[in-house]
């Protein structure tokens, strides 16, 4: 059972406009969300995260949406650049455990 | 140390040998995870150790694998007589505090283990 869906697998977005990543969850116990950035032969790097007690948060040209009544977060990036390109991981915890929970990414192309 | 360091990066071994995966985690980092990424899906848990303790191992795959975390810092993951469907990009990542926290996990560049 996938408690964490990306059900986006690749998306193409033209430089200087806004993409737009989509993860949904299962779990209504989890209660904090991260977004983690993955280039080819590295380990993820985290990007940003939300508490659930927030529906928003902003970093630079980074902002994640949370709606808990929906168990849906968007990562938006504005504007989009080609070094963006990358996959995108969306990852949830249960602050109670230690899990954290990945889905499957979604490849991002930035397009020149 | 600057980050969670993973060795070796690559790794090519027949069907039935056993290999040996390290992670060395950020100092002074408290708790450590190790993740499978098999080829097109996302990043599936293994094991979770808090200090030297695995408080819970049921993500590991089979009883041919098992991790150990020694002085509350270095980690091995073991995998024996491997199988072509071990094959997969092992991931270990580290939090400073772990369990009861909202943290960031912070990853290695992970080893990529080709099973013939």
């Amino acid at each position: 059972d996938q408690q964490v869906k990306q059900n986006s697998p690749s998306l193409s977005v033209q430089e200087g406009r806004i993409s737009i990543l989509n993860c949904d969850y299962t779990n209504s116990m989890f209660d904090y969300f991260l977004w983690y950035k993955k280039y080819p032969a590295e380990g993820p790097t985290f990007l940003i995260s939300i508490s659930s007690i927030k529906d928003k948060n902003e970093d630079g040209r980074f902002t994640v949406f949370l709606n808990k009544s929906a168990k849906h977060l968007s990562l938006h990036i504005v504007p989009s650049q080609p070094g963006d390109s990358a996959v995108y991981f969306c990852a949830a915890s249960d602050t109670g455990t230690y899990k954290y929970i990945f889905g499957t990414g979604t490849r991002l192309k930035v397009l020149a | 140390g600057a980050g969670v360091s993973q060795s070796p990066s690559n790794k090519v071994t027949e069907k039935g040998k056993d290999v040996e995966l390290r992670c060395d985690p950020i100092s002074g980092h408290t708790a450590l995870y190790w993740y499978r990424q098999s080829l097109g899906q996302g990043l599936e848990f293994l094991i979770y150790f808090q200090g030297n303790s695995a408080p819970d191992k049921s993500g590991l795959p089979s009883d041919r694998f098992s991790a150990e975390r020694t002085g509350g810092s270095v980690s091995t993951l073991t995998i024996q007589r491997t199988q072509q469907e071990d094959s997969a990009v092992y991931l270990c990542a580290s939090t400073l505090r772990g369990q009861k926290f909202q943290e960031t996990q912070y990853f290695g560049p992970g080893t990529r283990l080709l099973v013939l």
